[in-house]
């Protein structure tokens, strides 16, 4: 079955730092990978998504993700965090099987310090 | 577009009594899908339809809870009798096709607190 590790409930960084959330799945077929944000009192929104092609995708916001199939990853990355970055990300993969719907992660909570 | 709309944003109840959560989805979308999310489960799917017809509804915690989609442009989520511990903030979205490939579109919730 399909599943989501999202490493580190909690993550902190300075503004104008890296940011890095790490996402591994496991998934039996090729997966289809997604990373969505929730910024407070507000529904999720797609930042970026991996289905076939390129390995490296580009999202909102500055934002990227690298599709790892020996690591079976796809971490999420920004060169500089801005303070309205805030907020929570989640890590989703395919299920299998039609694909019909997604298996989200617990999600990570960013906070960006001045 | 308006997006997805759901209503109420905020229902404060009473345990026993009923809840209707309501939700418009995208035009267009033929995909739709109710999920729960709380500090302790996260985010839950709870029940997806696919032109109007239920598909899965494994996530549906008990017999208490009950969805329906009468129509393209319509859902309801009901909760009979409510219970304390269904506080939660309960999402509609919806997509054009299948949501593990599509990009699915979320209302903003609607947070319930059953007292």
């Amino acid at each position: 079955a399909q599943s989501v590790t999202q490493l580190g409930s909690h993550v902190s960084v300075s503004e104008g730092a890296l940011v890095l959330l790490r996402c591994n799945y496991s998934s039996s077929v090729p997966p289809y990978l997604f990373w969505y944000v929730q910024y407070p009192n507000q529904g999720l929104q797609l930042l970026l998504k991996y289905t076939t092609g390129a390995t490296l995708v580009k999202g909102i916001n500055g934002f990227e993700a690298e599709f790892k199939k020996s690591e079976t990853s796809f971490h999420l990355t920004k060169p500089s965090a801005h303070m309205s970055d805030a907020a929570e990300y989640f890590c989703a993969v395919s299920q299998a099987g039609g694909y019909n719907k997604l298996i989200f992660g617990a999600g990570t909570r960013l906070a960006v310090h001045p | 577009d308006a997006g997805v709309i759901q209503s109420p944003r905020h229902e404060v109840t009473e345990m026993g009594q009923e809840v209707t959560l309501r939700c418009k989805p995208i035009s267009g979308h033929d995909y739709l899908f109710w999920y729960r999310q709380t500090m302790m489960r996260g985010l839950e799917l709870l029940i997806y339809f696919n032109n109007n017809v239920p598909i899965d509804d494994s996530g549906m915690p008990e017999d208490r809870f009950s969805a329906k989609m009468p129509n393209a442009s319509f859902s309801t989520l009901k909760i009979q009798p409510s219970e304390p511990r269904d506080s939660a903030v309960y999402f509609c979205a919806s997509s054009p096709g299948l949501a593990g490939v599509n990009t699915q579109y979320f209302g903003p919730g609607t947070r319930l607190t059953v007292l």
